[in-house]
């Protein structure tokens, strides 16, 4: 059973437009991380959300957190190619290690 | 600088051919991971290290086996690959509690 689901699992958009991936959970997490993959390379970190109903932003790139800690979204505005890739979330749960549960991903394709 | 270095980047191996994948880290991160990714799917922990402490995940065939010597390096050595084990594989490293950062990864072709 996959602990946290992301949505939509593929999407491709022109350049210029909007989107918001969307990551759920039944779990609480202490907090959840954004990362973005590129081909051929480790996930890279975009943010880290740990307080319930927080936003953060970054350049065209906004994150939000749910107030239940449970859900997070990413909004990308204006999106462009170099925004293709891999993203994904990762819920952590305070005092463990093992740290995080990975969420399914989303494959973001922007086409010029 | 790369601070998750991952050798190689490319990996070709025979069925049944035991190889060993290694890491090294310049950033002194107490915990270390391997991951399995495979295409366009979210990487799976295969088993991590918390310093010595080597935590195996319940679903790893025990094909995959896990060394590290000291603070610095992690290998994962697959003792007889299948095709099904071709995928890439994540080293990552992280202090308890902190995000994760990630090596570029080795792509393991099995023939």
């Amino acid at each position: 059973t996959q602990l946290l689901e992301q949505s939509p699992q593929f999407l491709s958009i022109q350049e210029g437009e909007n989107l918001t991936v969307y990551c759920n959970s039944s779990s609480v997490f202490s907090s959840l991380q954004w990362y973005r993959q590129e081909p051929g390379e480790g996930p890279v970190l975009l943010v880290t959300v740990v307080t319930g109903g927080e936003v953060k932003k970054l350049k065209r790139l906004t994150f939000q957190f749910g107030d239940a800690r449970k859900d997070s979204s990413l909004h990308i505005t204006a999106a462009q190619p170099g925004d293709t890739g891999l993203y994904l979330c990762a819920g952590a749960f305070s005092g463990s290690a093992r740290q995080l549960t990975f969420g399914s991903g989303t494959q973001l394709t922007v086409l010029p | 600088d790369a601070m998750v270095i991952q050798n190689p980047r490319y990996q070709v191996t025979q069925f049944g051919k035991p190889v060993t994948l290694s890491c090294s880290q310049t950033l002194n991160h107490n915990v270390m991971y391997w991951y399995q990714q495979k295409s366009s799917q979210a990487p799976k922990l295969l088993f991590h290290y918390y310093d010595k402490d080597f935590n195996n995940e319940a679903d790893t065939p025990d094909n995959f086996q896990s060394r590290r010597p000291n603070t610095s390096f992690c290998f994962l050595d697959i003792r007889s690959p299948g095709l099904g084990d071709a995928a890439m594989y994540l080293c990552a490293t992280s202090r308890v509690n902190s995000p994760l950062h990630f090596g570029n990864g080795t792509r393991l072709t099995v023939t």
